[in-house]
């Protein structure tokens, strides 16, 4: 497709479930870039990918969370013992340039994480 | 932590006005981007404006940077009912850090 796409748009999990996000950027596009929002926030930065290479996990909030891009296109964001507090919107998006500061990024419509 | 904090947190305006957003940061930048966020959507990409560049113009928005002041401002000129979104401003040396945003109304 032409954007960014994220599935599944919502999800709703019990406490304790693991989840996996599922994001496919822009094709060819280099950088790869996961964020959280919590309602009524800004999108807080959580990794930062360079093709395959995980460059920055410095926003990762605890070891249950991991993220992976293993052929430098389609990246997953899984959720491990899901918890209340990761409920909120996971926002994927990618840049066609090798560090995203230097141009724009294109943002998926992200995937609504509920935890019951 | 967030980078960036807009100012004011929320803006209510007619249409036809002036909508005027501000963002203040923490660290140097190389540059300083606008998103726009609807309802329920992903971010949209707006105007990106270069630490040498003082004011950039992209349509009925106009960008100001101010790097002695670590700050900058979004201006809507002759603002729509379809302009009604969040906006964010959003730095970063190696990624990109929002801020909290500034949500918009613009009422009919």
């Amino acid at each position: 497709g032409a954007g960014v796409s994220q599935s599944p748009r919502y999800k709703v999990a019990k406490r304790g479930q693991d989840v996996a996000l599922r994001c496919d950027p822009i094709s060819g596009h280099v950088s790869l870039f996961w964020y959280q929002q919590a309602l009524g926030q800004g999108p807080e930065f959580l990794t930062y990918f360079q093709n395959e290479a995980q460059l920055d996990k410095s926003g990762l909030p605890s070891d249950r969370f991991f993220a992976e891009r293993p052929e430098g296109s389609v990246s997953t964001l899984k959720i491990q013992r899901t918890q209340q507090e990761d409920s909120a919107v996971y926002l994927c998006a990618s840049s066609s340039h090798r560090t995203g500061f230097t141009g724009e990024l294109f943002f998926g419509e992200g995937s609504r994480l509920t935890v019951l | 932590s967030q980078q960036g904090e807009e100012d004011p947190q929320a803006l209510s305006i007619q249409e036809g006005e002036n909508a005027t957003m501000n963002c203040s940061y923490k660290t140097s930048i190389n540059n300083l981007q606008w998103y726009r966020q609807n309802s329920g959507r992903g971010l949209v990409h707006l105007i990106l404006i270069r630490s040498n560049e003082r004011e950039k113009h992209s349509g009925r928005l106009r960008v100001t940077l101010d790097t002695s002041k670590k700050s900058s401002s979004l201006l809507i000129t002759a603002s729509r009912a379809a302009d009604t979104a969040s906006y964010f401003c959003a730095t970063g040396a190696n990624n990109l850090f929002f801020g909290t945003g500034t949500r918009l109304t613009v009422i009919p």
